[in-house]
């Protein structure tokens, strides 16, 4: 079974801060997807970033970046200098390699950034 | 621009009756996707279709019901038989298998998503 936590239920900074959101996930296939997504208040859900299982080179765009760590099972995700605009609740998602599009998100963490 | 349309984007239902939420996209994609958001719940996946006229049950199927009989429209159903309907629900589409090549690794892309309450 394939498992996503967010242990962050709520976090709150204040703008220009660091902030980085956790995610730990659990598999027993050896090829599969990591995904994160954000909500904003409006409710559509936006793509983040796509992660494959064999290429843990972290990635870098603009206040954005993305550490993925086979040996810890996690996929953190951390912005820089946040700004008020990132508020909103933001997912980590898992999907298995193959045919098989279903994917396993996690409970979200709601994200504020206050001026 | 490409995009997914859903519609309503707030809906109530009365005791025993069924209502139907529509998801269009233009986007050309084979897959698509149901989803119920829960306050503290993430998402939940409740129907899915990786070609037309197919469909198959995610994890909370239960009360629900799907068509596809075209590639850019995937409608929910949600029946009286569902008890608990006030929910978030999100349709969600991506590409998916072309000769033979796997392209699960494409993210899905969302609506913005229908508010059901009971009335």
């Amino acid at each position: 079974a394939q498992k996503v936590t967010q242990a962050q239920t709520e976090i709150s900074v204040v703008e220009k801060e660091d902030v980085t959101l956790d995610c730990v996930y659990e598999t027993r296939d050896t090829t599969y997807y990591l995904f994160w997504y954000k909500q904003p208040p409006s409710g559509e859900l936006v793509f983040l970033i796509r992660r494959n299982s064999f290429d843990e080179q972290n990635e870098i765009s603009g206040r954005y970046s993305w550490n993925f760590q086979k040996s810890t099972s996690s996929f953190n995700f951390t912005i820089t200098a946040s700004q008020v605009v990132d508020s909103a609740v933001y997912f980590c998602a898992l999907r298995r390699g193959g045919s098989n599009y279903k994917l396993t998100f996690g409970k979200g963490t709601l994200l504020t950034v206050n001026p | 621009d490409g995009g997914i349309t859903q519609s309503p984007k707030y809906l109530f239902r009365k005791e025993g009756q069924n209502v139907t939420l529509s998801c269009e996209q233009n986007l050309n994609h084979d897959a698509m996707y149901w989803y119920r958001q829960d306050p503290g719940q993430g998402l939940r996946l409740i129907y899915y279709s990786q070609i037309v006229n197919d469909f198959q049950k995610g994890d909370i199927a239960e009360g629900y019901s799907v068509s596809r009989e075209k590639k850019e429209s995937f409608p929910l159903t949600v029946t009286s038989a569902q008890k608990n309907p006030t929910a978030f629900y999100l349709c969600a589409s991506s590409k998916g298998d072309t000769g033979g090549t796997s392209l699960s690794n494409q993210p899905q892309h969302f609506g913005d998503g229908t508010r059901l309450s009971i009335l």
